[in-house]
């Protein structure tokens, strides 16, 4: 079974509309971490957050904002007022600290269309 | 400061031949992974070097692939008798101390084409 799961395989918006990126992950571990990682067109992975499983606050940078419910593990990502320079692939991913693995989802590419 | 650098960006082999991709992580830092991403897919993991503790060679997917990190420092991936399978971006990332739980940090990758 996937370890992380990003079901929206391509993404399209018009610019300024608001997207959301879902992230669904699957552990049996009590602390883990999760991320979400940038890869625009360049191709270098950016970091962008990381969350430990003992903190469901949401969190706001800029545009960005990110929503962990435990209760349906996922931790989603929104972007709002989209820009062309959001276009790229966006990836999720899961550590657990019992198992010392990192997981990654298959990723979702955004497009944003001026 | 100076993030993970990788060379080459670009390689072209032919089938059968073997290549070394090269990474540098970026200073101080312990841990160094590599995975490789082909065409529209994830990142699949490959090895990890965690400091002075042995590699996890779990995910290299045949005897063909090795790697090596000399001095804590630079990796060097290899890639015996490529085939063009092998075909795919090949990244390395590091983080500060050798805990999945930290930050890893993504280099520009090395595109490989086997053909």
């Amino acid at each position: 079974a996937q370890k992380v799961t990003q079901a929206q395989t391509e993404i399209s918006v018009v610019e300024k509309e608001d997207v959301t990126l879902d992230c669904v992950y699957e552990t049996r571990d009590t602390t883990y971490y999760l991320f979400w990682y940038k890869q625009p067109p360049s191709g270098e992975l950016v970091f962008l957050i990381r969350r430990n499983s003992f903190d469901e606050q949401n969190e706001i940078s800029g545009r960005y904002s990110w929503n962990f419910q435990k209760s349906t593990s996922s931790f989603n990502f929104t972007i709002t007022a989209s820009q062309v320079v959001d276009s790229a692939v966006y990836f999720c991913a899961l550590s657990e600290v019992g198992g010392n693995q990192f997981y990654f989802g298959t990723g979702t590419s955004l497009t944003v269309i001026p | 400061g100076a993030g993970v650098s990788q060379s080459p960006s670009n390689k072209v082999t032919e089938k059968g031949k073997d290549v070394e991709l090269r990474c540098d992580p970026i200073s101080g830092h312990t841990a160094l992974y590599w995975y490789r991403q082909s065409l529209g897919q994830g990142l699949e993991f490959l090895i990890y070097f965690q400091g002075n503790s042995a590699p996890d060679k779990s995910g290299l997917p045949s005897d063909r692939f090795s790697a090596e990190r000399t001095g804590g420092s630079v990796s060097t991936l290899t890639i015996q008798r490529t085939q063009q399978e092998d075909s795919a971006v090949y990244l390395c990332a590091s983080s500060l101390v050798a805990d999945r739980r930290e930050t890893q940090y993504f280099g520009p990758g090395t595109r490989l084409l086997v053909l």
